[in-house]
């Protein structure tokens, strides 16, 4: 498996929050994405990146933003957490711009 | 707007069955079209087609790709208990960073 993990992995937090979600590959990969996963609607790319500092919006960007600092480090915050922002979200790095290879997930609730 | 749809959206079969599972797709400036496994965690990769016509074999896995008809098919011989996941298919664009992704085809394989 690809190095990548997530974390947390669970989290519970409540509407108006702020909440950051952390990528972390070992991978050296160039790209890295965040997608969520909600029933009904499949994986949708919320941002991605083609290296550090480098970051551009995805199909669900709206509520989250994203840094990258170093090329292993990729963070998802959502600056006020809403309902509709429960979800599993995934990771993804690249080397190229093709197969993509996922991180374990993070499942969030928000209350 | 990009598209991809899996049929059928699930299906039921025993153990030692040959099962089919479709995707077809609509992506302007098309560069590759992936399949991934999900069980109960992060998508696994299994196959990236960016030819037409080329099978993809990893043991009792194929895929081939159609891109005059534009779909692409996944089978699975024999199959096991252990290949119940739900199957995702996704596009890839030259004009873009996302994996467009199908909603899945939730297989469960029966003793």
């Amino acid at each position: 498996d690809a190095g990548i993990t997530q974390s947390p992995r669970h989290k519970v937090t409540e509407t108006g929050t702020p909440v950051t979600l952390r990528c972390h590959q070992t991978e050296n990969h160039r790209y890295m994405y965040w997608y969520r996963q909600d029933p009904g609607h499949g994986l949708r790319l919320i941002h991605y990146s083609y290296g550090v500092k480098d970051t551009d919006k995805g199909e669900v960007s709206d509520g989250y933003s994203v840094s990258r600092s170093k090329t292993e480090d990729f963070l998802l915050t959502l600056e006020s957490a809403t309902s509709s922002q429960t979800s599993v979200y995934f990771c993804a790095i690249s080397e190229q711009l093709t197969e993509q290879f996922f991180g374990p997930g993070t499942r969030l609730t928000v209350l | 707007e990009d598209k991809v749809v899996q049929s059928p959206l699930s299906l039921v079969v025993h153990e030692g069955d040959t099962v089919t599972l479709n995707c077809s797709y609509e992506v302007t400036n098309f560069r590759s079209l992936l399949w991934y496994k999900q069980e109960k965690k992060a998508p696994t990769f299994l196959f990236m087609l960016t030819s037409s016509g080329i099978e993809k074999k990893s043991g009792r896995l194929s895929s081939i790709l159609d891109k005059k008809e534009l779909f692409s098919i996944l089978n699975i011989t024999a199959t096991q208990t252990g290949d119940s996941a739900v199957y995702l298919c996704a596009v890839n664009s030259n004009s873009g960073y996302a994996l467009n992704f199908g909603k899945g085809t939730s297989l469960l394989v029966t003793p």
